[in-house]
């Protein structure tokens, strides 16, 4: 199986600004990689898919980049909305892994 | 309006059995892949099996195999999950997910709203 590794597990932001997401991965992956945005109690949205691809509806200050084995995401001007658990997880090959979370939450 | 919905969730004993189903609706079901997909309560996500379009191709995570059986039905646009010889560490919720395609190389686009399973004496 792949392992990823996600960092930070928490981070403390305020409203307006930039932050950064990391997922590294145990063995290369190409670009097969997505990033999901969950709230408490709902389900996951998919925001990104092929590492930088946005899925369709999610707002352009969601951004994603990198391939092989490291990935970032990027909020480049947080909202209100935007404080949630975001995962990163590999399609390449089975079984379909996630990183551990990152909980956004506001400072 | 792609939907998902969950259902047969429930309180179950150790080693008993519980079917999950997944209706779908708003697109055509038997043109994608789909998956389950789990979330112990506090913990993250874990991709629980895969089944292509056509049933041809089938995956599970190593935790579930052998005990867990994923199977759909073109025809009445629905997917299940037979659950047997259920474990306190498969409590979760557990959603159903669609790929975007019907290509292993391909992610989740849609979920379904969850349903709880609840392994327990």
């Amino acid at each position: 199986a792949i392992w990823m590794t996600q960092s930070p597990s928490l981070l403390s932001a305020s409203t307006g600004d930039r932050v950064t997401i990391s997922c590294r991965m145990s063995q290369g992956i190409s670009s097969y990689l997505a990033w999901y945005q969950q709230k408490p109690g709902k389900a996951p949205e998919l925001l990104i898919y092929a590492a930088s691809t946005l899925q369709s509806g999610v707002p352009s200050r969601f951004s994603g980049s990198g391939s092989g084995t490291d990935f970032t995401l990027t909020i480049s001007c947080l909202q209100s909305e935007d404080f949630a658990t975001y995962y990163c997880q590999q399609y390449y090959s089975f079984p379909r892994t996630f990183g551990q979370g990152t909980k956004l939450e506001i400072k | 309006e792609v939907q998902l919905v969950e259902s047969g969730g429930g309180l179950v004993q150790p080693g008993g059995s519980l079917r999950l189903s997944c209706a779908a609706s708003g697109f055509t079901f038997s043109s994608y892949s789909m998956n389950w997909v789990r979330q112990a309560p506090g913990k993250g996500l874990e991709w629980v099996s895969y089944i292509s379009s056509s049933s041809s191709t089938i995956y599970y995570a190593d935790s579930v195999k052998g005990r867990f059986t994923i199977s759909r039905d073109n025809a009445k646009n629905s997917l299940y999950l037979q659950m047997n010889s259920l474990r306190a560490e498969d409590t979760a919720v557990y959603y159903c997910a669609r790929d975007r395609g019907d290509y292993i190389w391909e992610t989740f686009d849609y979920w379904g709203q969850g349903t709880l399973v609840t392994v327990s004496s």
